[in-house]
């Protein structure tokens, strides 16, 4: 069983500010992990995935996330927060097998707000 | 551009009226997923179609019933939505080639509203 959790429902940072979400996640085996936002009545768009390869993941829009296996984190960062960025951000989990990679498991969403 | 389309956006059906929610692809993808999503939650998976064969979920309501006439197309049937299945209905894809995998992609989204 997978499980996904996001310290933290909302956060909020000033822009230029850096960005830190948090996501630790439960898998009885190895994982892909993935970072998706969703602007309000929009779709999910994927930021990043991490895939066993590389643990220090760059994704769109300047957004990275660093896999930590000892820690079961997955945190996304941003250096410097942007007006744009103000959204929901989903961590998701998936089982590395065959089939699994569009089978998420999401956490509850961390709302990001960004004051001027 | 639009890879994962979904139609309608918005629905508002009547309590007990049977809705359908469509998708199609571009992408020639041979996995297709349904999610809901309600209100300040995650989205949950209720089931997904691997080519031809169906997966429901274990707790998926029996009220869910989907089909895949082709590859591009694939609906989501609500044989009678009540108060509780208000949500956004996100469609997704992923193409699974044994050791060749791609993370999913989502469509925008219906919106379902049941008055």
């Amino acid at each position: 069983a997978q499980s996904v959790t996001q310290l933290g429902s909302h956060v909020s940072v000033s822009e230029g500010a850096l960005v830190l979400l948090r996501c630790n996640y439960s898998s009885s085996v190895p994982p892909y992990l993935f970072w998706y936002v969703q602007y309000p009545n929009q779709g999910l768009q994927l930021l990043l995935k991490y895939t066993s390869a590389a643990t220090l993941v760059k994704g769109i829009n300047g957004f990275e996330a660093e896999f930590k296996k000892s820690e079961t984190s997955f945190h996304l960062t941003k250096p410097s927060a942007h007006m744009s960025d103000a959204a929901e951000y989903f961590c998701a989990v998936s089982e590395m097998r065959r089939t699994s990679y569009g089978k998420l498991t999401f956490g509850q969403g961390t709302i990001l707000t960004v004051h001027p | 551009d639009a890879m994962v389309i979904q139609n309608p956006r918005y629905q508002v059906t009547q309590f007990g009226k049977p809705v359908t929610l469509s998708c199609s692809q571009t992408l020639n993808h041979n996995v297709m997923y349904w999610y809901q999503q309600k209100s300040s939650q995650a989205p949950k998976l209720l089931f997904h179609y691997y080519d031809k064969d169906f997966n429901n979920e274990a707790d998926t309501p029996d009220n869910f019933q989907s089909r895949r006439p082709n590859t591009s197309f694939c609906f989501l049937d609500i044989r009678s939505p009540g108060l509780g299945d208000a949500a956004m209905y996100l469609c997704a894809t992923s193409r699974d080639r044994g050791h060749q995998n791609t993370e999913a992609f989502f469509g925008q989204g219906t919106r379902l509203t049941v008055v």
